[in-house]
């Protein structure tokens, strides 16, 4: 079946610092998005991507969609300590609303 | 706060018993989907309504089921319960069907003891 597989699957980064991770699949996918879920709590969503190759921020946040439709891209400029959690990306398996989730990136923050 | 409400927040049972789970869309959403999220499974899609109606099914156990109803609350029951079945369990909505955008609620952690 489809797979989500994300890297790093975890990252220790200092205050201030850039953050880049990816999600890449073996299918093409139509729809890419992010979502975060720091502990206890239920994920976010951050960003939607509705086309190849577009790129859509969100304050710090960017996200791509890669030009194969195979995988997508976040980064997090300046990274602050709130920014802590595991981000996910997603997309809808074939053209039905059922969401196939990545493996997740563990994002830790030190001050 | 996404507006999805799940209650309770946590449930601790014993094995064999049956136990039910409740969500509230955002104000507006007809779309509700359910997922079971465990350490070594990820996130897993369970199953979808839409407007009251069973629209997607995922890898779901003959021993849960759902349902939607006219006020568009949605329920899932889980039954015969087992070790393996503790999770947690989270509810998400989009306005209609088609939409890619889920909102998730906060969840319920279920522990099966």
């Amino acid at each position: 079946g489809q797979q989500l597989n994300q890297s790093p699957q975890s990252m220790f980064i200092q205050e201030g610092e850039d953050v880049s991770m990816n999600c890449t699949s073996s299918s093409i996918f139509n729809t890419w998005l992010w979502y975060k879920q720091e502990p206890g709590e239920g994920p976010v969503l951050l960003i939607a991507l509705y086309k190849a190759g577009e790129l859509t921020s969100n304050g710090r946040l960017t996200a791509q969609f890669g030009i194969t439709r195979k995988d997508s891209f976040l980064n997090i400029s300046a990274s602050i300590p709130s920014d802590v959690g595991i981000y996910f990306c997603a997309g809808p398996f074939k053209h039905t609303d059922k969401l196939i989730f990545g493996t997740g990136t563990r994002l830790q923050v030190f001050p | 706060d996404s507006g999805v409400t799940q209650t309770p927040k946590h449930l601790i049972t014993a094995t064999g018993q049956r136990v039910t789970l409740r969500c509230s869309p955002r104000s507006g959403d007809l779309s509700v989907y359910w997922y079971q999220q465990s350490l070594d499974q990820g996130l897993q899609f369970l199953i979808q309504y839409y407007n009251g109606e069973e629209r997607a099914k995922g890898n779901i156990l003959e021993r849960f089921s759902a349902q939607q109803f006219p006020d568009l609350h949605s329920e899932l029951n889980l039954s015969s319960l087992e070790l393996g079945d503790s999770a947690l369990y989270f509810c998400a909505s989009s306005v209609r069907d088609g939409s890619y955008e889920q909102y998730f609620g906060p969840g319920t952690r279920l522990t099966v003891t």
